[in-house]
């Protein structure tokens, strides 16, 4: 068990670029969130997955941003034509029991991918 | 809608100093999870502590202890005896039972722990 792997790290781009960001769960977790942190905020929550089935979504979430996770595996943050406001860490986590998990503590974060859109 | 508050943005103290980070929520659910997580500045969100609504006891461990009362729906962290290595970014965080069970993040408290 590696924990949960996020990649790029870091990602810089220019303002109107697509960029898609990858998340790889720990293996036996069904559910996997995507989080947004700007600078000097908590974490905001974007969308969450139950397996393959996208079941919710924030209204952070716009048109521009699209989340994928086929076959219930690893999952794609994709967001198009990038805008400056877009520059923020984005987080996943996963879990197999949600936040009353009696395996483990209920979420296991990524590192993050730090976009910075200029 | 459920929120958390966390008023003291920085927070420095001198190595050795108790400190206390408060955090006050608001939810309309009777079943919910209380969180901290300690961020560093590498970005992962570590776990430090889970409470369900039901268990108002207080928790210690080690150097950290929590304060939860539902009375004045408060989840404070206290360290004692910090150390330098306790340097960080700390969330209190809120998540409902059912449903996603997303977190609900405070804005957080930088704790700064000077030699």
């Amino acid at each position: 068990d590696t924990g949960v792997s996020q990649n790029p790290r870091h990602k810089i781009t220019k303002r109107g670029q697509n960029v898609t960001f990858r998340c790889d769960p720990i293996s036996e977790h069904n559910r996997l969130y995507w989080y947004r942190q700007t600078l000097g905020q908590g974490p905001e929550f974007l969308t969450y997955f139950q397996n393959e089935a996208q079941l919710e979504k924030s209204r952070l979430l716009s048109d521009r941003f699209s989340a994928e996770r086929p076959k219930g595996s690893f999952s794609t943050l994709e967001i198009q034509r990038t805008e400056q406001g877009d520059s923020a860490m984005y987080l996943c986590a996963s879990s197999l029991d949600g936040a009353h998990g009696t395996r483990g503590y209920g979420y296991t974060f990524g590192s993050g991918t730090r976009l910075t859109v200029v | 809608a459920q929120k958390v508050t966390q008023a003291q943005t920085e927070i420095s103290v001198v190595e050795k100093e108790d400190v206390t980070l408060d955090c006050v929520y608001e939810t309309r659910d009777t079943t919910y999870y209380l969180f901290w997580y300690k961020q560093p500045p590498s970005g992962e969100l570590v776990f430090l502590i889970r409470r369900n609504s039901f268990d108002e006891q207080n928790e210690i461990s080690g150097r950290y202890s929590w304060n939860f009362q539902k009375s004045t729906s408060s989840f404070n962290f206290t360290i004692t005896a910090s150390q330098v290595v306790d340097s960080a970014v700390y969330f209190c965080a809120l998540s409902e039972a059912t449903g996603a069970q997303k977190l609900v993040f405070g804005q957080g408290t930088r704790l700064t722990i000077n030699p």
